[in-house]
């Protein structure tokens, strides 16, 4: 089955940084990566997502690639602000209708003042 | 607004104890999945349903946990009996039926067995 890894666990960046985190997975057949930020105290929340026939995807100060061959993506964070400390879940699926979804073990990011 | 809701919010228990966890999943929705949250693991998937039938259960350990969905407004997670190494934060997710789905997340069961 499908195998989620997610680095690093924990990242901190000065206030204004960029920020990147970086997932793996393992099952060739994939094409559906989305990205979930989960709060403090809060269930995740779907913040960006790609296909696999998308190398890049942005949506204001975050963007996703996906690189298809190496079987990797990441997700990029640009002029981090406070309110983006939270923990970062990449996923990974077959996009179809019942297939599961499979999740990276989060990256903790910490934006220093 | 539309969300998911998980009852209880909080459960502290002792050993031994059976625990049921209540999801609520958005109306409309028609995919259900219970997950486990731990920081060594981070988030695992235990089971899921689709139109209330049971998909995959395989993350499961099969001889105390039980999930089920009643009727498509409810769906239930059933420990028994539960033991120390289950204390984590159990959260239910909710999609449409479709490609791509955007998982709807609950606000997650803390559950603490002593």
């Amino acid at each position: 089955g499908e195998n989620v890894e997610q680095h690093p666990s924990t990242l901190s960046v000065q206030e204004g940084d960029s920020a990147v985190i970086k997932c793996t997975y393992s099952d060739s057949a994939s094409n559906y990566f989305p990205w979930y930020k989960q709060e403090l105290g809060k269930g995740p929340q779907l913040i960006i997502d790609i296909r696999s026939n998308v190398g890049e995807k942005k949506d204001q100060r975050i963007a996703v690639t996906l690189n298809k061959t190496a079987k990797h993506f990441s997700l990029h964070i640009t002029e981090t602000q406070p309110e983006d400390s939270a923990v970062y879940f990449c996923a990974a699926s077959k996009g179809r209708r019942d297939d599961k979804i499979i999740f990276g073990k989060g990256t903790r990011l910490h934006i220093l003042p | 607004d539309a969300r998911v809701t998980q009852t209880p919010r909080h459960k502290v228990t002792e050993m031994g104890q059976e625990v049921t966890m209540r999801c609520q999943p958005i109306l409309g929705h028609n995919t259900v999945f219970w997950y486990r949250q731990t920081m060594m693991q981070g988030l695992e998937l235990l089971a899921y349903f689709r139109n209330r039938a049971p998909l995959d259960d395989s993350g499961m350990p099969k001889d105390r946990f039980s999930a089920e969905m009643p009727d498509a407004t409810l769906a239930t997670l059933k420990i028994q009996p539960s033991e120390p190494r289950d204390s984590a934060v159990y959260f239910c997710a909710s999609a449409r039926d479709g490609l791509d789905r955007q998982l709807f997340f609950g606000e997650g069961s803390r559950l603490t067995v002593l």
